[in-house]
């Protein structure tokens, strides 16, 4: 089954607006941690924003916030003010528990969505 | 400055032959990672290490294999067992536990 799901495989928005990418995960793990990374089509990963299953407050790292809804499940990630250089593959992640040591260190990932930021 | 470094970015290999991948990193972490990447997909992980001489099997190990023997370095080798090598492949670095998970700037493999 699917532990990281991101429905959409493409997103446009215009320059200077807001978008929200979806992720939805599955865990039975109470301890766990999501992860957005940003991959430009030079391919590198580029850590954006982390939330821990027991954070109160839903993470903020300037223009990018997580919106977690853990009774859904879902952990969507919101950029403000969208620019052009936000043009990218956008993938969510998570983090449980790892069985043989109880640390959580191993990720799991999304398909990942292609936004477009347009003029 | 700190980071992670994998060469080379470009690589291409006849089938049958093993290939090995570098992946350095001056950042003083404990764990290291080697992920694959297809075409319109997610990562997968195929191997990583918490510590020196020591690495586990990720989710498609098959084909692959990794040594640990300095905290700087976790070369990847695709072997000719691998039945399709062709991807692009990433290493990262982090700390055992930690909320975080580093990442070079990757190597894509052809075999011809």
């Amino acid at each position: 089954a699917q532990k990281i799901t991101q429905t959409q495989p493409g997103m446009f928005v215009q320059e200077k607006e807001a978008v929200t990418l979806d992720c939805t995960y599955d865990t039975s793990d109470p301890s766990y941690g999501l992860f957005w990374y940003k991959q430009p089509s030079s391919g590198e990963m580029i850590f954006l924003i982390y939330q821990g299953s027991y954070d109160q407050q839903n993470a903020t790292e300037g223009r990018y916030s997580l919106n977690f809804q853990k009774a859904r499940k879902s952990a969507n990630l919101v950029i403000s003010a969208s620019q052009l250089g936000d043009s990218a593959m956008y993938f969510c992640a998570m983090r449980e528990a790892t069985p043989n040591t109880g640390t959580a260190s191993k990720l799991t990932f999304g398909t990942g969505t292609r936004l477009q930021v347009t003029l | 400055d700190g980071g992670i470094t994998q060469s080379p970015k470009y690589l291409f290999r006849k089938e049958g032959q093993n290939v090995t991948l570098s992946c350095e990193q001056n950042l003083n972490h404990d764990a290291m990672y080697w992920y694959r990447q297809d075409p319109g997909q997610g990562l997968r992980l195929i191997y990583y290490s918490q510590i020196v001489n020591d690495f586990q099997k990720g989710d498609i190990a098959e084909g692959y294999s990794v040594s640990r023997e300095k905290k700087e370095s976790f070369p990847l080798t695709v072997t000719s067992a691998q039945k399709n090598p062709t991807a692009f492949y990433l290493c990262a670095s982090g700390v055992w536990g930690g909320s975080e998970q580093f990442f070079g700037p990757g190597t894509r493999l052809t075999v011809l």
